[in-house]
């Protein structure tokens, strides 16, 4: 069974510190999507990474895939309150009639103003 | 843009009911998925079709039962509701198989069962 360990899995920090939340797992995966969730609201995905080391930036937001595409981070700089929210990484595992999202445990992110 | 829509937003049942849960996205994707989310467990995939007349299962498929008629719908069908099934369930869906493309989801349908 594959699965995804996300750290830490609540935080709560002032406006303007900065974050990093961590994703990792024993098994690789083709790649990783690392969704925001608000209250009452689905997952929304935020970036897709594919290649072992790769970093993406979105803004504030900078993703990180591990070399050995097992592992990912993502540091938020400088938080709003808008970001606050639940974070989830989701590892894409290949394989059957469709690949497949495994999701990580979550993240709970709260910017206090 | 209505995307994915899930009905109801809520529900309660007692032990042993029967209810469908729908959802329906106007997207013409093909592939869909059902998700459930408990707290501090991320989620789970239930069941997932790549195109209508086709499902399969997913991680915790017990208990559940799906149909895929048409390109837009995929009710997910809870048979005999146990406590076990309290959850938030959500359904996505996605133009192609998982990779490049995000999933869309609805905004989940929240069930209690006493």
């Amino acid at each position: 069974t594959q699965l995804l360990e996300q750290s830490p899995q609540f935080l709560s920090i002032q406006e303007g510190e900065n974050l990093t939340v961590y994703c990792n797992s024993s098994s690789v995966f083709s790649s990783l999507q690392w969704y925001r969730q608000e209250p009452g609201e689905g997952p929304v995905l935020l970036v897709t990474v594919v290649t072992g080391g790769e970093v993406k930036k979105l803004k504030r937001l900078t993703f990180q895939f591990g070399d050995a595409r097992k592992d990912s981070s993502l540091h938020i700089t400088a938080a709003q309150t808008g970001d606050t929210g639940l974070y989830l990484c989701a590892g894409v595992s290949k394989g059957g009639a469709t690949n497949k999202l495994i999701f990580g445990t979550g993240t709970l992110l709260a910017v206090q103003p | 843009n209505a995307g994915v829509t899930q009905t109801p937003k809520f529900r309660i049942l007692k032990i042993g009911q029967s209810m469908t849960l729908q959802c329906t996205q106007d997207m013409n994707h093909n592939y869909m998925y059902w998700y459930r989310q408990d707290p501090g467990m991320g989620l789970k995939l239930i069941y997932y079709s790549v195109g209508a007349g086709i499902t399969d299962k997913g991680e915790v498929p017990n208990g559940y039962n799906v149909s895929r008629s048409t390109t837009e719908d995929f009710p997910l069908r809870l048979e005999l509701a146990a406590p076990s099934q309290t959850s938030v369930y959500f359904c996505a869906s996605s133009q192609w198989t998982p990779g490049g493309q995000p999933q869309h989801f609805g905004d989940g349908t929240r069930l209690s069962i006493l």
